[in-house]
């Protein structure tokens, strides 16, 4: 499986600004996709990120507050932006190889004061 | 109704007993199936794919999957402390195969 690196690891943030997070793959793939990890709750798939395009927001999430980048098949970004209290979270990058598994980065835990 | 569900837990089980952890989905149409691993503070770690009815082995890991009841369980034979996590089911969409949905997971204690 690919090795998967994010930055930061954590950050402590006040309101009203932004984190952008970096995910990294040590080879190149065919979907990213980014998860927020609310404490104490299950994953929550935020977008995909298309190679090329626009990121595929689901439904809740709009890309005003979660712009996300991908320029090439190795590394994407996501911000958080305009952040409040409620988006402190983990957030986590996983990748697909093309056979539907998924594997996941170390996660940013990111909290919002 | 969840798409994916899975009880909580905690589930509480002795050293070198068999833990088994059951999971059921809504989609009729589902193909794929994952369970992962989360250790406290840790990112998800793949431990089990299935994709066709039956069983699947791997070390001390049983899948199960039944299509016809939308159920998948994993089994863990010989359990052990370091078992001790959260067992979070995922089952792929119809609408976007590439996309899983992950159950809430299920706390798994083993009390030596």
């Amino acid at each position: 499986s690919a090795v998967i690196s994010q930055k930061p690891s954590r950050d402590i943030c006040q309101r009203g600004t932004s984190l952008t997070i970096q995910c990294q793959v040590d080879s190149q793939v065919t979907m990213m996709f980014w998860y927020r990890q609310q404490p104490g709750q299950s994953l929550t798939l935020i977008a995909t990120a298309n190679q090329g395009s626009e990121a595929t927001y689901e439904s809740g999430f709009v890309i005003d507050k979660f712009p996300i980048s991908r320029p090439n098949l190795t590394f994407s970004t996501l911000t958080v932006s305009n952040m409040s209290p409620e988006d402190s979270s983990i957030y986590l990058c996983s990748v697909s190889t093309g056979d539907y598994e998924q594997y996941f980065g170390p996660g940013t835990r990111l909290t919002v004061t | 109704q969840k798409e994916v569900e899975q009880n909580s837990g905690p589930l509480s089980v002795p050293e070198g007993a068999i833990a088994s952890l059951n999971c059921t989905y809504s989609d009729r149409g589902s193909q794929s199936f994952f369970w992962y691993r989360q250790y406290s503070g840790k990112s998800p770690e793949l431990i089990m794919s299935i994709y066709s009815n039956g069983d699947k082995e791997d070390g001390r890991f049983t899948a199960q999957l039944n299509k016809a009841s939308q159920y998948v369980s994993l089994l863990i034979r010989d359990s052990q402390p370091s078992d001790s996590a959260t067992y979070l089911c995922a089952v792929n969409r119809i609408s976007s195969a590439s996309k899983i949905i992950f159950g809430s997971g299920t706390r798994l204690s083993i009390r030596p």
